[in-house]
């Protein structure tokens, strides 16, 4: 079955430095992975997806996914974080059916 | 576009009273999704539609829950009776069902039974 981990429930980084939220996926056949964005009191907002191609995906507010098949994993990062950028952030997986299998989130914090 | 569109954003009731949840998807998306996300349990897909048919409900928690697409722009929840342990953000999404679409979230409807 399909699987997605998010090892570190939260993730500290100081502003201006580079970010990293980890997650591992576990599929059967080729991976569709995403990563979602959630801010305090609001829904989940699209940041990128990798469905084939280049490994790595470039998407919005500067973030950017490597999607690296020997590791199982598609990591998400940022070259400088913003403290804009703090927020619940959430790695996703879909199935043949079409469903998002949805990782536990990591919280991101960014300090000035 | 207006993007997915839930009512109410906020809704607080007391134990024992039916809640209704609404959702209009984005139009021309054939997907919709019904989540529910609490701190214990995180984020939970219920059951979702393709052409407003139902496919999977397997993650309704029980008979108390149910959920309709009456049409393609246009979809309710519903918990009757609902409980104090139903309190929860509940999130509606859409997507096209063809291919690897993105799903697109609505804003969350927040529901406090008291």
């Amino acid at each position: 079955a399909q699987s997605v981990a998010q090892p570190e429930d939260q993730v500290n980084v100081a502003e201006g430095n580079p970010l990293t939220v980890k997650c591992t996926y576990s599929v059967s056949g080729n991976p569709y992975l995403f990563w979602y964005v959630q801010y305090p009191n609001r829904g989940l907002q699209f940041l990128l997806k990798y469905i084939t191609g280049d490994n790595l995906v470039k998407g919005s507010y500067g973030f950017e996914a490597e999607f690296n098949k020997s590791q199982t994993s598609f990591h998400l990062k940022k070259p400088s974080a913003l403290v804009s950028d703090s927020a619940l952030y959430f790695c996703a997986v879909r199935d043949r059916g079409g469903k998002l299998i949805f990782g536990q989130g990591t919280e991101l914090s960014v300090k000035p | 576009d207006a993007g997915v569109i839930q009512s109410p954003r906020h809704e607080v009731t007391e134990m024992g009273q039916e809640v209704t949840l609404r959702c209009k998807p984005i139009s021309g998306h054939n997907s919709l999704f019904w989540y529910r996300q609490t701190m214990m349990r995180g984020l939970e897909l219920l059951i979702y539609f393709n052409n407003n048919v139902p496919i999977d409900d397997s993650g309704m928690p029980e008979d108390r829950f149910s959920a309709k697409m009456p049409n393609a722009s246009f979809s309710t929840l519903k918990i009757q009776p609902s409980e104090p342990r139903d309190s929860a953000v509940y999130f509606c999404a859409s997507s096209q069902l063809a291919g690897t679409d993105t799903q697109y979230f609505g804003p969350g409807t927040r529901l406090t039974v008291l």
